[in-house]
């Protein structure tokens, strides 16, 4: 099963608002990727953070990477409509293994 | 520089046969992993090819077999398909370094629908 949680499950805001979803782990993680799929698509990489504590920035998407390294979070401003997807965290394990996270459903509507 | 490549993508089989699905990995990429997802379901780790050998497996039956070939392209192969196979099945390849993960680029999967 899945060892990696994300909340929450679904988000419906209006264009303009802001979003966050969350990833928590119950064990320490080396690094986690954030991936990106949009309705019938296939998930796109992001995103790695490796270092405890580690902010990124990506135009309006902001990542973070929990002191503890057992948590993350995506915080996007000002929604467009092209945000629209599910957004899954990871963690990595060993080589290209990746253990994705439940995801959240973003829809962004007008 | 193409990407992931994988076919078909969509294909219909009944219970208790066996379907055959085909990747190739980006240019430059060494290594395949195969990925099920189920529909509104995170992408589930099948197993993992490099060198023509599968180095890492998740918690998937042996139904679930693979193979990768000298020119890094890999087949997924499941025997005595199950209704619970349906799902989107998800080729991705890297570059793996030692000691690093790095990012995966997928293909636009397989969707296998088992009636």
């Amino acid at each position: 099963g899945q060892q990696v949680m994300q909340i929450p499950q679904y988000q419906h805001v209006q264009e303009g608002e802001d979003f966050t979803t969350y990833c928590n782990s119950s064990t320490t993680l080396s690094n986690i990727q954030w991936y990106k799929q949009r309705p019938g698509g296939h998930p796109v990489f992001l995103i790695q953070l490796v270092k405890s504590g580690e902010v990124k920035k990506q135009k309006r998407l902001t990542f973070q990477f929990g002191e503890a390294k057992k948590n993350s979070s995506l915080h996007i401003t000002a929604t467009q409509t092209t945000d629209v997807g599910t957004y899954f965290c990871a963690k990595t394990g060993t080589a290209s293994k990746l253990t994705f996270g439940t995801g959240t459903r973003l829809q962004v509507t007008l | 520089d193409a990407g992931v490549t994988q076919s078909p993508t969509h294909l219909i089989k009944t219970r208790g046969q066996q379907v055959t699905l085909r990747c190739s990995p980006k240019s430059g990429h060494d290594t395949v992993s195969w990925y099920q997802q189920a529909l509104g379901q995170g992408p589930q780790f099948i197993f993992q090819y490099y060198e023509e050998e599968e180095r890492q497996r998740g918690n998937f039956p042996d139904r679930f077999s693979g193979h990768q070939f000298p020119n890094y392209s890999s087949e997924l192969n499941v025997n005595a398909l199950l209704l619970g196979d349906s799902a989107l099945y998800l080729c991705a390849s890297s570059l793996v370094r030692a000691g690093r993960t790095g990012e995966l680029f997928f293909g636009e999967g397989s969707r296998l629908t088992v009636l």
